[in-house]
């Protein structure tokens, strides 16, 4: 079985400064992992995914992702955060091998004060 | 490049009811994957369609069907409706296993389903 934990129900931070958003994973293999963010009402909007490589990920709208496979960890960040920064993360992992479902955290609301 | 499309928005529905949700996927993308997320939870995984056959199945009861069709658009079915069926339900599509690209989804905007 794969698992996510987001251990923060939110995270604030003031405009400018750097934010981490945390996740740590649960899966029997090597892991793919993803950071998505969700804006309210709406669908979820791919960030960055890592799968191999580089332990360092960048993706969308300057956040990078730092995978750490001792820790199991896998923390979303960005050096200055902007107020439209403001929105719901998700984590979320699957194992490389079989089929590609997609295993999500419970979230992580971001708000970015000016 | 069209993304996913999910229709209705929004509908509500009664107790006992059945309802039929459709996607269609993004271009280029062969796989559809259906997600539920209740009101303050993430997005728990239904089931995914590859090559019209169903390719994998989450923790949901059979009254929750799907199809997929040649052209890679789907439909979510769910019979006898419960009112924790109220939901927002996400389709996403993504390419094809075996692919090597991680197989990151594309999500529609979601049909949000309401149960009374």
């Amino acid at each position: 079985a794969q698992s996510v934990a987001q251990p923060e129900d939110q995270v604030n931070v003031a405009e400018g400064n750097p934010l981490t958003v945390k996740c740590t994973y649960s899966v029997s293999g090597n892991p793919y992992l993803f950071w998505y963010v969700q804006y309210p009402n709406r669908g979820l909007q791919f960030l960055l995914k890592y799968i191999t490589g580089d332990n360092l990920v960048k993706g969308s709208y300057g956040f990078e992702a730092e995978f750490n496979k001792s820790q199991t960890s896998f923390h979303l960040k960005k050096p200055s955060a902007l107020v439209s920064d403001s929105a719901l993360y998700f984590c979320a992992v699957r194992d490389m091998r079989g089929y590609q479902k997609v295993t999500f955290g419970i979230g992580t609301k971001l708000q970015v004060i000016p | 490049e069209t993304g996913v499309t999910q229709s209705p928005t929004h509908l509500i529905k009664t107790r006992g009811q059945q309802v039929t949700l459709r996607c269609s996927s993004q271009s280029g993308h062969n796989t559809v994957s259906w997600y539920q997320q209740a009101l303050g939870q993430g997005p728990q995984f239904i089931f995914q369609y590859y090559r019209e056959e169903e390719n994998g199945r989450g923790n949901f009861p059979p009254r929750f069907s799907g199809l997929q069709f040649p052209n890679y658009s789907s439909e979510l079915n769910v019979n006898a409706l419960e009112l924790d069926d109220s939901a927002l339900y996400l389709c996403a599509s993504s390419r094809g296993p075996g692919t090597g690209e991680g197989g990151e989804l594309f999500f529609g905007e979601g049909s949000r389903l309401t149960v009374l």
